[in-house]
């Protein structure tokens, strides 16, 4: 239990389909952010949530919507993506103090296919 | 752009040896630095950190050594055991912001 949730775990969807991912963290920290890890690179940051203001688009395509609606939760709405957005999405959090830990949700595997 | 590398994709030692993973970073304005361990179907799990005024840092079984001349870090894990099979990350921030993080080395733990 890393006290960062995310839904659903794994998630298939063709290229004109309309989804949501979904990270729910139970840690009461002020900054949350997505992450995409594809195979062999390094992770990347597309956005972050700071007290649920967005405080960096990381120049993700417009296929990629972000919602914080609160401090605990943080999705990840996606729509008409590409084959090459396949990938595992991270979701992660930070705590006030801004120490630079990242503690992370287990992922959801996204197949675009 | 800045970036974060690590030397070695892929690392095979005996249980019980000693493992090194090495890691460049090129941003010499770097003041933070963290490893992650990442097993087979997890998110990333944190290991240890140092700061840019220290130059290792020690936790238990592993230790975190920073060589700010040569922009280079290294995580050390003694005893090696089958569970630390896993992929190994380092990551560089700028005051706290916006880890950066390198390719990762996969190690594999042998009996």
């Amino acid at each position: 239990e890393t006290g960062v949730t995310q839904t659903p775990r794994h998630l298939v969807m063709g290229m004109t389909n309309k989804k949501s991912l979904k990270c729910e963290q139970h840690l009461g920290h002020n900054a949350m952010y997505w992450y995409k890890q594809s195979a062999k690179k390094p992770l990347e940051l597309m956005f972050v949530y700071n007290f649920k203001e967005q405080t960096e688009n990381n120049s993700v395509p417009s296929r990629f919507s972000p919602e914080c609606p609160n401090s605990s939760h943080l999705f990840l709405h996606l729509h008409t993506l590409q084959p090459e957005d396949s990938a595992l999405y991270l979701c992660a959090t930070s705590p006030p103090t801004n120490t630079g830990e990242l503690f992370f949700g287990e992922g959801s595997r996204l197949t675009v296919l | 752009g800045e970036s974060v590398g690590l030397h070695l994709p892929t690392l095979s030692v005996q249980e019980g040896d000693n493992s090194i993973i090495n890691c460049a970073y090129s941003n010499s304005a770097s003041d933070y630095f963290i490893w992650y361990k990442q097993e087979s179907g997890k998110g990333p799990q944190f290991i240890i950190d140092i700061r840019s005024n220290m130059d290792k840092r020690q936790g238990q079984r592993v230790t975190v050594l920073l060589n700010k001349t040569v922009k280079h870090l290294s995580l050390q894990i003694a005893a090696t055991q089958p569970g630390d099979s896993a992929v190994y990350f380092c990551a560089d921030s700028n005051s706290g912001y916006a880890l950066n993080f390198g390719k990762g080395t996969s190690l594999l733990v042998t009996p």
